[in-house]
């Protein structure tokens, strides 16, 4: 079993669509973070929390420490949402990264 | 702050050359990464770095490889003699400490033939 597990590891969407993707953890952890990695292949940091909740324009990222699983979700998709978002839990130091959710929404 | 930068973005060489990635972190971040994605094998970490100093190289796979930070400002990452199965898209990437957020820099996108 894998440590940190991402659901699903597809997902197509309608522009407009109100998107979900999941991560649940099996290991002790300090922070989980949420990475958005373009085709282009450049990886950008949306999010990283340790406890509750947080907002950033139409991303929105939660966390339940006790149930070990948090979830992106990103309201209104666009096209431009379209990339591999990578969830990822651990300290700056040692990171163990899921194996990405692949997210195309389509015009 | 221009993020953290690599160079070069890509790279393609044959089997037994040397192979030097190089990176520069965010001004200020005492902390710096190596990580290499592949398909089979998705995000992992090589090298960990603190303040210049290699406090974590336990994913740096075999001898070949080898990583400096002669400086705050910048490292690299050698391969030498490179392999096919080194290729792979390697990312640097900083950080202020040890529990806070990490700045990825583009990768670099290796081709061993």
């Amino acid at each position: 079993k894998n440590e940190v597990e991402q659901s699903p590891q597809n997902l197509t969407a309608q522009e407009g669509e109100f998107i979900t993707i999941n991560c649940s953890y099996s290991v002790g952890i300090s922070a989980l973070h949420w990475l958005q990695q373009h085709p282009g292949g450049g990886i950008v940091s949306l999010f990283m929390l340790s406890s509750g909740k947080k907002k950033h324009g139409r991303l929105i990222a939660t966390i339940n420490i006790q149930e070990k699983h948090s979830s992106l979700h990103i309201t209104a998709s666009h096209p431009r949402d379209s990339a591999v978002y990578i969830c990822a839990v651990g300290s700056a130091r040692q990171l163990t990264f899921g194996s990405g959710t692949q997210l195309t929404v389509l015009p | 702050d221009a993020g953290v930068i690599q160079s070069p973005r890509h790279e393609v060489t044959e089997m037994g050359q040397e192979v030097t990635l190089r990176c520069k972190p965010i001004s200020g971040h005492n902390s710096l990464f190596w990580y290499r994605q592949t398909m089979m094998r998705g995000l992992e970490l090589l090298i960990y770095f603190n303040n210049n100093v290699p406090i974590d190289d336990s994913g740096m796979p075999e001898d070949r490889f080898s990583a400096k930070m002669p400086n705050a400002s910048f490292s690299t990452l050698k391969i030498q003699p490179s392999e096919p199965r080194d290729s792979a898209v390697y990312f640097c990437a900083s950080s202020e400490g040890r529990n806070t957020e990490a700045f990825f820099g583009q990768g670099t996108r290796l081709t061993v033939v």
